[in-house]
């Protein structure tokens, strides 16, 4: 069974600019989460995806936005970056609520 | 107060010695627990599961939950050097949907 895919593993973008993420979560699973990680501030939960809602909401501006298709595949956008959204950005997948979240590989973003 | 607390580490114990961790959870009424393993550069990797009090084993880990203390432990038996990795505490609440808060994350190094 193929696990939780991240595209791309790698950016770098320019202040200002605008950034999307894509995430396929496991096979038959429908929740999608997102979460930001770095040494700061360790993992900070984004949002929830579940059969294309949005479910929950963390703590972060309205720069940061997400959405999640009827295959379950979800992306997040990143408006405006400014150097301080520079992060590991992690993608998890889970079966139905309150159950194991597997995370995916991650797309390392830059920015410049 | 933060929601979920870990020492830091680094945590330093011999090959073959039992590494203990340790977290511990503001919110009395969260529900499931979680344990993941982060290596250097990698996403984290989820190790241990635990939804109800007391000890689950799964090969040389076990996890141990205590509710009534809220506080919740990653025993690590035989202790190899590929175990050296930071461990991540995570827990999710009732009605939080699959929002995990994390803890910081305990630095575990084993020496041989």
């Amino acid at each position: 069974k193929a696990g939780v895919t991240q595209t791309p593993r790698y950016l770098i973008k320019t202040r200002g600019q605008q950034v999307t993420l894509s995430c396929s979560p496991i096979s038959g699973h429908r929740s999608v989460s997102w979460y930001q990680q770095t040494p700061g501030q360790g993992l900070q939960f984004l949002f929830e995806y579940f059969s294309e809602t949005q479910r929950n909401k963390g703590n972060f501006p309205g720069r940061f936005s997400g959405r999640q298709f009827s295959n379950s595949r979800s992306e997040m956008n990143v408006s405006t970056l400014e150097l301080g959204d520079s992060a590991l950005y992690l993608c998890a997948s889970s079966l139905r609520q309150n159950t194991e979240a597997f995370f995916g590989q991650g797309t390392r973003l830059t920015v410049v | 107060q933060k929601e979920v607390e870990q020492n830091s580490g680094p945590l330093s114990v011999p090959e073959g010695a039992i590494a203990s961790l340790n977290c511990t959870y503001s919110d009395r009424v969260s529900q499931s627990f979680f344990w993941y393993r982060q290596y250097s550069g990698k996403s984290p990797e989820l190790i241990m599961s635990i939804y109800s009090n007391g000890d689950k084993e799964d090969g040389r880990f076990t996890a141990q939950l205590n509710k009534a203390s809220q506080y919740v432990s990653l025993l690590i038996r035989d202790s190899q050097p590929s175990d050296s990795a930071t461990y991540l505490c995570a827990v999710n609440r009732p009605g939080g949907y699959n929002k995990l808060i994390f803890g910081a994350g305990t630095r575990l190094a084993v020496h041989p």
